[in-house]
């Protein structure tokens, strides 16, 4: 029931471009998306609701492709910030409340 | 400044013996939920409540028990902890629900012995 994450870990130069994809075995209401720095708590990127928008934050961005059960985060220009551990989290329908996390990606973003 | 407290930040403790992590937020959101974070299985819903009263399982409930008796307070309890509830624990609030931004505590990092 939780969403797999790919891939499990990257490492970029900076300036690079990395794709995290999300994929779930059931239909999707909404997906999340949180960035976790080590010995930190995990915080907000953004939400997607079903019908496949595409948001933005920052040089960050993210689509729902609600008929794949799938989600990607792109980001663009990779910054040392960006480093962190980024998880998806999934909403299924007639699952209020229920928010299930992927098991993460690790993003290390070097000089 | 609007935050979610957790309480302790580290605990130790032995098989058997009941504790409470302690949740607090003051942003007046409705909904809270509990995670435990272990390696390579990302974070792991325990509890989540909708409002005052209103409570219910996410995908790791066993072992652990949660009350919503007022708004701010999200309290997690270990009747009979065990080694296998080691863990980093966070708690989350949000404002309309787990539909909008959630905001996580600082994280409670508890062992088993």
């Amino acid at each position: 029931q939780q969403p797999v994450q790919s891939p499990q870990a990257v490492i970029l130069r900076e300036g690079e471009d990395a794709v995290i994809n999300c994929s779930s075995s059931k239909a999707l209401y909404s997906v999340h998306w949180y960035r976790q720095k080590h010995g930190e708590a995990p915080v907000f990127l953004m939400i997607l609701l079903k019908g496949g928008e595409q948001k933005g934050h920052e040089k960050i961005s993210a689509s729902f492709n609600e008929k794949k059960q799938q989600s990607s985060l792109y980001l663009t220009a990779s910054q040392l910030s960006y480093s962190g551990t980024y998880f998806c989290g999934t909403e299924g329908y007639n699952q209020g409340g229920k928010l299930i996390f992927g098991q993460g990606t690790e993003l290390s973003v070097k000089p | 400044e609007a935050q979610v407290t957790q309480n302790p930040r580290y605990l130790i403790t032995v098989t058997g013996k009941k504790l409470t992590v302690t949740c607090s937020q003051n942003m007046n959101h409705e909904y809270m939920s509990w995670y435990r974070q272990d390696p390579g299985l990302g974070l792991r819903q325990i509890y989540y409540s909708m409002n005052v009263e209103v409570t219910d399982k996410g995908d790791v409930p066993e072992g652990y028990k949660v009350s919503r008796k007022e708004k701010r307070n999200f309290p997690l309890i270990l009747e009979s902890p065990s080694p296998n509830q080691t863990s980093l624990y966070f708690c989350a609030s949000g404002d309309k629900g787990w539909r909008e931004k959630l905001f996580f505590g600082s994280g409670t990092q508890l062992s088993v012995l």
